[in-house]
């Protein structure tokens, strides 16, 4: 069975700073996809950042990047720069190389001015 | 490139009722997810379909059906509502290429569904 841990509800970062959100994550399968995503109050899931399990370096995209730990299961989210835009809800999760995303309860994430 | 769009946004329905939800696909995406997400949670996997047909199902009852039609859009039914149903509703699309590939899905703005 595939599990998702956010243990920050809530986290705090003022603007312009850099924020790091914590996922840990247990699967038995040996190739998984790890992702992040955004969600504004709006409600829509948008999509910041992938990392196969395979994948040698650190995945990067713009001001995100994930710092992938394979053997402590852990895929954490850091945010360079802050803006205030980047204030919403962030869900950690996986696919195990199949149909679904499993995910994280979410940490919402404030930024402030 | 036509993201992924859904309809209605907004619904409210009377419990043993049924619904219909609505998903167009991104265009050049082949897979369409559904997922549940309750307030306060991370969204839960419903099913998802591929060439017309279920691809997976999550841990949910016969009562939540789907279907893919052609174009690759996607529909969701809920039948003898509960309260328990009311949530956002999303949709996301996909490029499947096969069972051990990891994928990005792109989601919809959701449906949110209010059970009374």
């Amino acid at each position: 069975a595939q599990k998702i841990t956010q243990t920050q509800p809530g986290m705090f970062v003022q603007e312009k700073e850099a924020v790091t959100l914590d996922c840990t994550y247990d699967t038995s399968d040996p190739s998984y996809g790890l992702f992040w995503y955004k969600q504004p109050s709006s409600g829509e899931m948008i999509f910041l950042i992938y990392q196969g399990s395979y994948d040698q370096q650190n995945a990067t995209e713009g001001r995100y990047s994930l710092n992938f730990q394979k053997a402590r299961k852990s895929a954490n989210l850091v945010i360079s720069a802050s803006q205030l835009g980047d204030s919403a809800m962030y869900f950690c999760a996986m696919t195990p190389g199949a149909n679904n995303l499993f995910f994280g309860t979410g940490t919402r994430l404030t930024v402030i001015p | 490139e036509t993201g992924v769009t859904q309809s209605p946004t907004h619904l409210i329905k009377t419990r043993g009722q049924q619904v219909t939800l609505r998903c167009s696909s991104q265009s050049g995406h082949n897979t369409v997810s559904w997922y549940q997400q309750a307030l306060g949670q991370g969204p839960q996997f419903i099913f998802q379909y591929y060439r017309e047909e279920e691809n997976g199902r999550g841990n949910f009852p016969p009562r939540f059906s789907g279907l893919q039609f052609p174009n690759y859009s996607s529909e969701l039914n809920v039948n003898a509502l509960e309260l328990d149903d009311s949530a956002l509703y999303l949709c996301a699309s996909s490029f499947y290429r096969g069972p051990r590939f990891s994928y990005e899905q792109y989601f919809g703005p959701g449906t949110r569904l209010t059970v009374t």
